[in-house]
């Protein structure tokens, strides 16, 4: 099976230009979670869509960043314009809440993007 | 708000001898918990959870970790080391009930002397 499938694994771009990353969930899954993590803050959660709806987006840092699930197989989170202080690597995951009437909170991770604004 | 605290951002051990990472959580309701690994370039791999079943939970890779309510703990082990187990390890918390959300540790980095 695919796993969570992100692109591009590494962009770098200069201060001020607009930056897209994309996200394909796992087939049948109904969370997807936007993390980013740094050195200095570690792993922190940006937003949540559950059947792609955003559930909660109170991580997200400013408004230059949103995040958008047109449908149940992608996903993209946005910067615009970006910054040096977005330079990170940002990790997708998605995840299956309920199955066959068990809960399951485990959630299955990307490559991640590393991406570089100079 | 679940949280979870990780002893040590750093743990040097020497091949075969044994793992013991700290965590530590915050909750009167016992939540769910996660131990996940990064490997270099990689994204979070889950080595094992805890949902309210047994208690000494079993993961990949030789790894386990045991519930521990008297303690808020859930500390990872693995009895012997190897050169492939150098990477980094996030505990990981949920709300049983409502928030879905995943709160993760700083991280603890495993690094293993041949």
């Amino acid at each position: 099976d695919a796993g969570v499938i992100q692109s591009p694994r590494h962009e770098v771009t200069e201060m001020g230009q607009e930056v897209t990353l994309r996200c394909k969930p796992i087939s049948g899954h109904d969370y997807l979670f936007w993390y980013r993590q740094t050195m200095m803050r570690g792993l922190e959660l940006l937003i949540y869509f559950n059947n792609n709806v955003p559930i909660d987006d109170s991580g997200m840092p400013e408004d230059r960043f949103s995040a958008k699930m047109p449908n149940a197989s992608f996903s993209t989170l946005k910067i615009q314009p970006s910054e040096p202080r977005d330079s990170a690597v940002y990790f997708c995951a998605s995840s299956l809440r309920v199955s066959g009437g068990k809960k399951y909170n485990e959630q299955f991770f990307g490559p991640g993007t590393r991406l570089t604004v100079l | 708000a679940q949280s979870v605290t990780q002893l040590g951002s750093h743990v040097s051990v020497s091949e075969g001898a044994l793992v013991l990472l700290r965590c530590n959580y915050s909750s009167s309701v016992p939540p769910y918990l996660f131990w996940y690994v990064q490997y270099p370039n990689q994204g979070l791999q889950l080595l094992l959870k805890y949902t309210s079943a047994a208690t000494l939970v079993k993961g990949i890779n030789g790894f386990e970790a045991e519930f521990k309510k008297s303690e808020t703990s859930f500390h990872l082990t693995k009895p012997s080391a190897h050169m492939s187990d150098a990477a980094e390890y996030f505990c990981a918390v949920s709300d049983r009930f409502g928030d879905y959300k995943l709160s993760f540790g700083a991280g603890t980095t495993v690094t293993v002397r041949a």
